[in-house]
């Protein structure tokens, strides 16, 4: 069964830091591409960032210089180090894989997020 | 960044309704739109993928149309379980982007 856990929230002051896990079952995690999402308490979805099979990076204006995703192969397993906490950091996050189908006659292909984790809560609070 | 703007941002229906809910880009995105539904303390569940594009296991009362800037899910008689919230979101651009969400709500 293809399945994502995430761990890691917790309650951290500002300032603080804290790293999310990710853990994958059923698929590879280093073959897809894969997404961090967020959603603070009765708001919508926010895109944190996500990570190509090929290693690239990318990340929302909002946490981009604070925020590191990453990956370890063997653990199959996603990342999300998080760093000079801020009160509107608090939120509910979620892993995702992304997943890529080809546009046909289009060329390129469309990315979608097709399983998605339970979800992990940090709050950052004094 | 692309601006992903949803309309209405609730809406009151009752069960047997037909339904539509538009996502409009602030740039072309071409067909790289996808829809998500969200029922409270869950985590999102993908509708529609590539804008029209019915992801497996999902009732066929939800479609979805459009291209280019403007979109829509249509739900084409509401079942009493598709009370919840709906999210469309944008791949075109690698920074993906979210609407602020549509609320459906039991009239």
């Amino acid at each position: 069964e293809v399945q994502l856990v995430e761990s890691g929230g917790g309650l951290v002051q500002p300032g603080g830091s804290l790293r999310l896990s990710c853990a994958a079952s059923g698929f590879i995690v280093s073959s897809n591409y894969m997404s961090w999402v967020r959603q603070a308490p009765g708001k919508g979805l926010e895109w944190v960032s996500i990570i190509y099979s090929g290693g690239s990076t990318y990340y929302a204006d909002s946490v981009k210089g604070r925020f590191t995703i990453s990956r370890d192969n063997s653990k199959n397993t996603l990342y999300l180090q998080m760093n000079s906490l801020r009160v509107e950091d608090t939120a509910v996050y979620y892993c995702a894989r992304d997943l890529t189908i080809a546009a046909a006659g289009a060329g390129g292909y469309y990315y979608y997020m097709d399983v998605w984790g339970k979800g992990t809560t940090v709050t950052v609070s004094s | 960044d692309i601006q992903m703007t949803q309309s209405p941002s609730s809406l009151s229906a009752s069960v047997g309704d037909r339904v539509t809910i538009t996502c409009r880009a602030s740039q072309t995105i071409s067909s790289y739109l996808n829809w998500y539904q969200q029922k409270p303390g869950k985590a999102p569940k993908l509708l529609i993928f590539a804008a029209s594009s019915l992801q497996s296991g999902v009732p066929s009362r939800f479609s979805g149309s459009g291209s280019g800037t403007d979109f829509t899910l249509t739900i084409s008689s509401l079942q009493p379980e598709d009370f919840a919230t709906y999210y469309c979101q944008q791949s075109y651009s690698t920074l993906y982007s979210f609407g602020q969400g549509t609320k459906l709500e039991i009239k």
